[in-house]
């Protein structure tokens, strides 16, 4: 699986868009990125994933850059409880085998 | 409709001792799998389950520990001897088939003393 660069933190007001970016330059043609987080100590917690085109769904959006090098998920309005870890995976999806390599990730903390 | 459930939330034990931590994942998934982290460090795979079947258990650390999936429903993963290194959180995730999403349970915290 290819590797994934993020800033280890990063500070965001309540109610406006945090924006968490990734670097993967190593990315190949069939490797899916991937975003979880983990909110204190609870099980990590699926957001959303994409292949080349940008995803939105009721979490977050994602979007990823067309040589695909990077991307950026997108939290609208930012709420307290958005306040977390999140982890940027890049891998093969086998949709059913889902081994998944966390990094460090980025602690996203949201201000009031 | 009930998620992915750990038993115990924590457990300490002494070093040397047994423990069975034991998952119940989402009804109806076939992909049920381990991964754990421990004190400083990243969440790391363990092993993956397809029903019954290990599919992939390259992340075990040692024989030391032994997970089960029995009639492709709960698992468990023991731990013995237990050791100092062991402590961390044991998180169960399961997955249905052909989709990319792993739902989390919120993990068993084992600490050996």
């Amino acid at each position: 699986d290819a590797k994934t660069t993020q800033p280890p933190s990063m500070d965001c007001a309540e109610g406006r868009a945090a924006n968490l970016p990734c670097n993967h330059s190593t990315i190949s043609g069939n490797e899916y990125v991937y975003w979880y987080r983990q909110i204190h100590s609870q099980g990590p917690q699926y957001i959303i994933h994409g292949l080349k085109n940008n995803e939105t769904n009721e979490m977050a959006s994602l979007i990823i850059t067309e040589d695909r090098k990077s991307s950026t998920l997108i939290l609208p309005h930012a709420t307290l409880r958005d306040t977390a870890v999140y982890y940027c995976i890049v891998r093969v999806t086998n949709f059913g085998n889902e081994k998944l390599t966390f990094g460090t990730g980025t602690r996203l903390t949201i201000i009031p | 409709e009930a998620g992915v459930t750990q038993f115990p939330s924590h457990s300490v034990i002494e070093k040397g001792q047994t423990v069975t931590l034991r998952c119940d994942p989402i009804s109806g998934h076939d992909n049920l799998y381990w991964y754990r982290r421990v004190m400083g460090k990243e969440i790391k795979f363990l092993l993956h389950f397809v029903k019954e079947s290990k599919q992939d258990e390259s992340g075990m650390p040692n024989n030391r520990f032994l997970a089960e999936r029995t009639g492709g429903t709960y698992s468990t993963l023991k731990v013995q001897p237990a050791e100092l290194e062991d402590s961390g959180v044991y998180f169960c995730a399961s997955s249905a088939r052909h989709t990319g999403e792993l739902f989390f349970g919120e993990g068993s915290r084992l600490t050996v003393l």
